[in-house]
């Protein structure tokens, strides 16, 4: 099946500074790739997501970014901010008969020190 | 619209008891899904379904029941609770791949504990 590996881990960063996040996927059947945001005691929430069929995507200060080459994608934060401090997973939805399964990242804890 | 309707919030369970959380969505989901989360570990898939009477095992299936007899309810049975059932389980809902949009909507989650 799918495996997902996100890196890094721990992210700390200062406030206005970018953040990125990396994921790597194993199934090159995979054709849906989003990002969720997960703040202590919260559901996951859906932040963006990217098809199989983009590139990148953007919406306001996040991106992220799809290489179906190389497999991998990443998220991007710019000038973050203290309120984007939480844990955030990648996921890989993959196709064909596993219809709608998402696999998730191990998840990265980012701080964004004021 | 309530979303994704999870209960309980909070649960001790001693070894061995049985329980089942429950899960309601009022979207008209076809996907419904079952995931425990551990520190470090992700959010891990226990079992899932595209549709009312289909069911199949995710990736810790072991120790766990389900059914869906209707579209919008998904239960999760413990069977026999073990102390490595301790986790947080969230149950998560979306419209099937190709249809209105693939973005999971998350229940706010059960915090179980067995002892």
């Amino acid at each position: 099946g799918e495996n997902v590996e996100q890196h890094p881990s721990t992210l700390s960063v200062q406030e206005g500074d970018s953040a990125v996040i990396k994921c790597t996927y194993s199934d090159s059947a995979s054709n849906y790739f989003p990002w969720y945001k997960q703040e202590l005691g919260k559901r996951p929430q859906l932040i963006i997501d990217i098809r199989s069929n983009v590139g990148e995507k953007k919406d306001q200060r996040i991106a992220v970014t799809l290489n179906k080459t190389a497999k991998h994608f990443s998220l991007h934060i710019t000038e973050t901010q203290p309120e984007d401090s939480a844990v955030y997973f990648c996921a890989a939805k993959a196709g064909g008969t596993s219809y709608g399964k998402l696999t998730f990242g191990q998840g990265t804890i980012l701080t964004v020190h004021p | 619209n309530a979303g994704v309707t999870q209960t309980p919030k909070f649960q001790v369970l001693k070894t061995g008891q049985s329980m089942t959380l429950q899960c309601a969505q009022d979207m008209n989901h076809e996907y419904m899904s079952w995931y425990r989360q551990d520190p470090g570990m992700g959010l891990r898939l226990i079992h899932y379904s595209v549709g009312a009477g289909i069911t199949d095992q995710g990736e810790v299936p072991n120790g766990y029941n389900v059914s869906r007899s209707t579209t919008e309810d998904f239960p999760l049975r413990l069977l026999s609770a073990a102390p490595s059932q301790t986790s947080v389980y969230f149950c998560a809902s979306s419209y099937l791949p190709g249809l209105k949009g693939q973005g999971y909507t998350f229940g706010s989650g059960t915090r179980l504990t067995v002892v």
